[in-house]
């Protein structure tokens, strides 16, 4: 089944240690979305890549970045995780077909929860 | 700006009792709008859509929703609750300034009891 996979599902980490979380989508989807979600929260978008056009999202900190090698992968590089970055990491993926509402159907993998001590 | 307000924090049903979770959006265009729930430890699954045509969708499990211009309001329902349905759902809109993004309500917690 085409789907949004998300690597590795738990991930602890030391503060101030850089970690990257991973992302593979088998939809073909042109749309990829890196949302942070804190408990009993709505995601937070960070950013997302249209093809390979990235766009950040104002109020996200420096410290978050991305990259998108190909279109299948895309993977969120935390360069000095803080105690306040633990959360759940949610990809997502949408595909662009112009004239349809599709751009903004997203599908979501499992998510990568973030520890960090 | 577009947004979404989910009014209801967390619902409380008993089990084969209906449910309806609201959601009022605010978008000046025929919005985009879905729902999604998600599972304690899980990403978010889509339920269903709205883009145009029958104000009516059905979902998957078992859910409708309803989009009702006036009202500002495209509310969920499902006409016997199962155990399993316990869960957090988010309505969204999709919000065409500024690249493809969707906006989240802050979702309501849906609590079932036996």
């Amino acid at each position: 089944d085409a789907m949004v996979i998300q690597n590795p599902r738990y991930q602890v980490t030391q503060f101030g240690k850089p970690v990257t979380l991973s992302c593979s989508q088998t939809l073909n989807h042109n749309v990829m979305y890196w949302y942070q979600q804190k408990s009993s929260q709505a995601p937070k978008l960070l950013f997302h890549y249209y093809d390979k056009d990235f766009n950040n999202e104002a109020d996200t900190p420096d410290n978050f970045q991305s990259r998108r090698p190909n279109t299948s992968f895309c993977f969120l590089d935390i360069r000095s995780p803080g105690l306040g970055d633990a959360a759940m990491y949610l990809c997502a993926t949408s595909r662009v077909m112009i004239g349809t509402g599709s751009a903004y159907e997203q599908y979501f993998g499992p998510g990568t929860r973030l520890t960090v001590t | 700006a577009q947004s979404v307000t989910q009014p209801d924090i967390h619902i409380t049903v008993s089990e084969g009792a209906s449910l309806e979770l609201r959601c009022n959006y605010s978008y000046g265009a025929t919005p985009y709008l879905f729902w999604y729930v998600q599972s304690p430890g899980q990403g978010l699954q889509l339920l269903l859509k709205y883009f145009s045509g029958d104000t009516l969708v059905q979902g998957i499990k078992g859910f409708e929703a309803e989009f009702k211009r006036s009202q500002s309001s495209f509310n969920l329902r499902k006409p016997s609750v199962h155990w399993s349905d316990a869960a957090e759902y988010f309505c969204a809109v999709g919000a065409p300034t500024g690249g493809f993004k969707t906006i989240f309500g802050a979702g309501t917690r849906l609590f079932v009891k036996a």
